[in-house]
């Protein structure tokens, strides 16, 4: 079975400042990998997902992760953070077929002016 | 367009009430889920249908069924409401198991 690590649980970061919140995973073959986010009271969103090919995928918002096998790692970036950015983060990992994505317990941004 | 949408958004019951949360989901997807979200934001699958059909099933209390009218609806109904109830319950799909889910706006339960 797949599961997925997020250690961080806070992160706090300055405005304009950048930004790396952390996944690992565990799954035995290659993985279908998510990022999403979840603003204050909302649904959670895509921001973006890797399930093959180059292993730098970009999101919307400016947001990209890059899938590290060697790392077991799928770690979300955004060069320069925007207020708005403040939610949380999850990161999913699953195996397409008949297998649900499994969630981290996510991160939460907070971001000081 | 509200790609999946959730009714309530808020609900507050007394406990031992039975209570219902409709989900419908308008992007043709097959696959539809529960996820319970509690107050430290860890998000647990509860249920998934495919085409209908009950396919996950966690380890949730009985008195939680969910019932799947057609491929767009998949609505949760609770009986005997506990305190420990109490969370954010999101309704997501998407078009295969392993696939992009799409999440609804959630509904907000508070058992008294």
């Amino acid at each position: 079975a797949q599961s997925v690590t997020q250690p961080d649980i806070h992160i706090t970061v300055s405005e304009g400042a950048s930004l790396e919140l952390r996944c690992n995973y565990s799954y035995g073959a290659t993985p279908y990998l998510f990022w999403y986010v979840q603003s204050p009271g909302q649904g959670l969103q895509l921001l973006l997902k890797y399930f093959s090919g180059d292993t730098l995928v970009q999101g919307i918002k400016g947001f990209e992760a890059e899938f590290k096998r060697s790392q077991s790692s799928f770690n979300l970036r955004k060069p320069s953070v925007h207020w708005s950015d403040a939610a949380e983060y999850f990161c999913a990992v699953g195996a397409g077929g008949s297998y649900i994505p499994t969630f981290g317990r996510g991160t939460s941004l907070i971001v000081h002016p | 367009d509200t790609a999946v949408s959730q009714t309530p958004k808020y609900l507050v019951t007394q406990m031992g009430n039975d209570k219902s949360i409709k989900c419908e989901q308008n992007l043709g997807h097959d696959t539809m889920y529960w996820y319970k979200q509690d107050s430290k934001k860890f998000l647990k699958i509860m249920f998934s249908y495919n085409n209908k059909e009950l396919i996950i099933n966690e380890t949730v209390p009985n008195r939680f069924s969910p019932k799947s009218p057609d491929k767009a609806h998949l609505n949760l109904h609770i009986n005997s409401l506990e305190l420990g109830d109490s969370a954010v319950y999101f309704c997501a799909s998407s078009y295969g198991t392993g696939e992009t889910q799409y999440f609804g706006p959630g509904t907000r339960l508070l058992v008294l």
